[in-house]
């Protein structure tokens, strides 16, 4: 398994502002990703971020808006930059980790951005 | 990765057994079924996943039908800490492919 934590736990930020949101991990893991879950949704992928690479973006999300770093293997930032109110959201990071034969994914508690 | 269909919402008396099934027909031989769980404003937390044997952890178990388009997972004994959103997925994870989640079915423990 992989314990995740992020930072800060939830925000609130005002429109046109960016906010970082770190996500560190117990142990080295090749494979992170980061969600988006907005009010009463489900998950949404935001893109991969792979150590020593560019991320990998889903469709309708673009770098500009949420450029990702991941400068090793236990940790990424993602940012939201130019904030609006549609913009609010819980951003969660997640990790794959080998498990025997397969593959298992873990989450970190999640950011709560509030954009007023 | 596999389409899954889950019914949208259950309730469960606490103390009895709290079965969760779900569809896949579509899912292909290398990719496996997992489950997860997303408790209010909580990050999604894993429960269990399976290739086509049953499998139990000390949190449920995961029975899947030998033709594999569904599978079922079973909280032996619910209690009000289990009423959450329980997703079903299926995906190989090879790759750089990452859960896709869908709508999941909201598990509400009746005390």
């Amino acid at each position: 398994s992989a314990v995740i934590s992020q930072k800060p736990s939830r925000d609130i930020c005002q429109r046109g502002t960016s906010l970082t949101i770190q996500c560190q991990v117990d142990s080295q893991v090749t494979m992170m990703f980061w969600y988006r879950q907005q009010p009463g949704q489900s998950l949404t992928l935001i893109a991969t971020a792979n150590q020593g690479s560019e991320a990998t973006y889903e469709s309708g999300f673009v770098i500009d808006k949420f450029p990702i770093s991941r400068p090793n293997l236990t940790f990424s930032t993602l940012t939201v930059s130019n904030m609006s109110p549609e913009d609010s959201s819980i951003y969660l990071c997640s990790v794959r980790v080998r498990a025997a034969s397969s593959y298992e994914q873990y989450f970190g508690p999640g950011t709560r951005l509030t954009v007023t | 990765d596999a389409k899954t269909t889950q019914p949208t919402s259950m309730d469960c008396a606490e103390g009895r057994a709290a079965n969760l099934p779900c569809n896949h027909s579509t899912i292909s031989g290398n990719e496996y079924v997992y489950w997860y769980r997303q408790i209010h404003s909580q990050g999604p937390q894993y429960i269990i996943h399976g290739l086509k044997n049953n499998e139990t952890n000390e949190m449920a178990s995961l029975i899947i039908t030998e033709d594999r388009k569904s599978s079922t997972l079973i909280l032996p004994h619910a209690t009000l800490r289990d009423t959450a959103v329980y997703y079903c997925i299926v995906s190989a994870l090879t790759g750089r492919r990452a859960l896709t989640f869908g709508s999941g079915t909201r598990l509400q423990v009746q005390p």
